[in-house]
């Protein structure tokens, strides 16, 4: 059962570059959500999905783009990096019924130089 | 807004011990409470869930309660060994939804010495 899983697991891009972190769970959940992790700043939500063709926004959703055409995919889109979103990104996901644990993948560490 | 503080934000205890970690929130209309584990490096393992009508909820050495009307939980760890070390968090759902979005502590960095 490999539960949630993230890749790549590490990048570096320079300023201005794009690109996709990727998001994909084979538990059948309705929920997906990405968060980023930052020393002194805990972890917030960027943007969630209650379910396949639903997005919605977060807490921190500037500069990043989502999309969930499958039940299983939830991609993260960078559309243009800056320093600031040098972080550490999760992706999680849950049933869709009240009371649910939520599962984390192993997250992406970014690096914007 | 929801605010989530865990204190102490870290803590060293010699092997064997038995241990308390705190977690506060402002905004008591929470349908349940989660409180997670993270290693380094690695993402974050959920320990247990509180409902909004639980008390307590226990799993092996671990024991969780949760006090709505004061905005408290707590995690009780019984006989801490070594590999109790990691990083706890505890994270409460958005006003008034069940759990797809959550807001966390910044989390107890737990150390427990041979």
């Amino acid at each position: 059962n490999a539960g949630v899983t993230q890749t790549p697991k590490f990048q570096v891009l320079k300023t201005g570059q794009s690109m996709t972190l990727q998001c994909a769970q084979d538990m059948n959940h309705e929920y997906m959500s990405w968060y980023r992790q930052d020393p002194g700043m805990g972890l917030r939500l960027i943007h969630y999905s209650v379910g396949a063709g639903i997005t919605d926004q977060g807490e921190v959703p500037n500069g990043y783009n989502v999309s969930r055409s499958t039940t299983e995919d939830f991609p993260l889109r960078l559309l243009s990096a800056a320093p600031s979103q040098t972080s550490v990104y999760f992706c999680a996901s849950s049933r869709g019924s009240s009371n649910q644990p939520q599962h984390f993948g192993d997250g992406t560490r970014l690096s914007i130089l | 807004k929801q605010e989530v503080t865990q204190i102490p934000a870290a803590l060293s205890v010699p092997e064997g011990e038995n241990l308390v970690l705190n977690c506060s929130f402002t905004d008591s209309a929470i349908y349940n409470l989660q409180w997670f584990r993270q290693d380094p490096g690695k993402g974050l393992t959920s320990l247990l869930l509180i409902q909004s009508s639980q008390r307590e909820q226990t799993s092996g050495r671990l024991n969780a309660s949760l006090d709505k009307s004061s905005g408290r939980s707590t995690l009780y760890i019984a006989a801490s060994q070594p590999g109790d070390s990691a990083t706890y968090l505890c994270a409460v759902p958005w006003r008034e939804t069940s759990g797809s979005r959550l807001t966390f502590g910044e989390g107890t960095q737990l150390t427990v010495n041979p």
